[in-house]
């Protein structure tokens, strides 16, 4: 169990650029999570998947943000036509997905800076 | 909406001082839980309390987790630079499958 993977880790784009982020969840774990967290604030929630099918979007999923685990293993998180307020840490998380509310394991999150 | 509030936002101690953090809610929580962040690091988790008035020990780490399960404290015994950091306390409100984060303490323990 190599724990929640992250990739990249940091990334520079110019505003208007797309970019990509890949989270690779604990092994066994059905659910994932997505969350963001600007600086000096607490994480906030995104979406998450059970499986391969996405669950819940938050508000602050916009229309440029979209989220996919289409084999119900590694997520990815694309973002489009990137605005400076995107540049936040954006973390992944997995759990179990064998019980209602558990316990969550978080990766080390990619830094987006948009210039 | 729901909200969690975190206090104090920020506390700079001498090591070995005593320091108490608080997490606040309206809204009754079905678990919570406390995470300890790193720069450029994600959370990790630190305890899960499940039960009202449940009381967790981690060492010199002891939370409690209120009767009403509204509210939820750390304490931290003789503080050490280790221990500096940002705390988080994150809910689970009844139904959701989300956390919900608190904004976090940050704590800082000067040699």
């Amino acid at each position: 169990d190599t724990g929640v993977s992250q990739d990249p880790r940091h990334k520079i784009t110019k505003r208007g650029q797309n970019v990509t982020f890949r989270c690779d969840p604990i092994s066994e774990h059905n659910r994932l999570y997505w969350y963001r967290q600007t600086l000096g604030q607490g994480p906030e929630f995104l979406t998450y998947f059970q499986n391969e099918a996405q669950l819940e979007k938050s508000r602050l999923l916009s229309d440029r943000f979209s989220a996919e685990r289409p084999k119900g293993s590694f997520s990815t998180l694309e973002i489009q036509r990137t605005e400076q307020g995107d540049s936040a840490m954006y973390l992944c998380a997995s759990s179990p997905g064998t019980s209602g509310q558990e316990t969550q394991y978080f990766g080390p999150g990619t830094r987006l800076l948009v210039l | 909406t729901q909200l969690l509030e975190q206090s104090p936002q920020f506390l700079s101690i001498q090591e070995g001082e005593n320091l108490t953090v608080y997490c606040n809610s309206s809204s009754v929580f079905s678990s919570l839980q406390w995470y300890r962040q790193e720069p450029g690091e994600g959370p990790v988790l630190l305890v899960t309390v499940v039960t009202g008035g449940e009381v967790k020990k981690l060492k010199r780490l002891t939370f409690q987790f209120g009767d009403a399960r509204k509210d939820s404290s750390l304490h931290i015994t003789a503080a050490q630079p280790g221990d500096t950091g940002l705390y988080l306390c994150a809910g689970y409100y009844t139904g959701r499958r989300a956390l919900t984060f608190g904004s976090g303490t940050r704590l800082q323990v000067q040699p």
